[in-house]
């Protein structure tokens, strides 16, 4: 089946840029997303790319895709510890039209 | 618009006990999901609408579970009967077909069956 994948943990220095990695099976994903998850809440669209682009940058986050390894980033600039959150990356599955998840990644920032 | 609005946000209950959670979609949103979220499983997929009408449900994990669409405003998740392994946050999300596909996630409804 389609799945997504992520590490779970990232421990990074405030101020410093975070980058977090996932890969994807499915290729025919038309979009894929970012989404962050802040204690208590749901969850909430960060950025996403079309899949023919392989870069999309908007203020502090950087997403790049990689459609030949099916491999998407996120990186934030300058992280601040209102950065810290599960971040999920997510692929559109357009044939059924549900949106597959990864496990997220739990960014911790530390002094 | 106020979002999607789920109730209540947190239960409790004992186990054997039959739960309802519910919710309230963003309008004119044609699509809605329902998430089950644990430390162990992550964020799963239950079960998804499309106008209404239920797309896949195999992410239903057993017949104890139920959900409901009687309108484009409105729909229910039931368990029955609860149990201990229920206990989670429970995520209700819309979106509409087009565009992006973003999908708009509740608050979420923390369920704890004792």
């Amino acid at each position: 089946g389609e799945d997504v994948e992520q590490s779970l943990f990232l421990s990074v220095r405030e101020g410093d840029s975070s980058v977090i990695n996932c890969t994807y099976t499915d290729s025919s994903s038309t979009y894929l997303y970012w989404y962050k998850q802040e204690p208590g809440a749901g969850l909430q669209l960060l950025t996403y790319i079309f899949s023919n682009m392989d870069m999309k940058q908007d203020q502090r986050l950087t997403v790049l895709l990689n459609k030949k390894d099916k491999h998407l980033s996120l990186r934030i600039a300058d992280t601040q510890t209102g950065d810290s959150a599960i971040y999920f990356c997510a692929g559109l599955y357009s044939s059924a039209s549900k949106i597959i998840f990864g496990s997220g990644t739990r960014l911790s920032i530390r002094p | 618009d106020a979002g999607v609005i789920q109730s209540p946000r947190h239960e409790v209950t004992e186990m054997g006990q039959e739960v309802t959670l519910r919710c309230k979609p963003i309008s004119g949103h044609d699509y809605l999901f329902w998430y089950r979220q644990t430390m162990m499983r992550g964020l799963e997929l239950l079960i998804y609408f499309n106008n209404n009408v239920p797309i896949d449900d195999s992410g239903m994990p057993e017949d104890r579970f139920s959900a409901k669409m009687p309108n484009a405003s409105f729909s229910t998740l039931k368990i029955q009967p609860s149990e201990p392994r229920d206990s989670a946050v429970y995520f209700c999300a819309s979106s509409t077909s087009g565009g992006n596909n973003e999908q708009f996630f509740g608050p979420g409804t923390r369920l704890t069956v004792l």
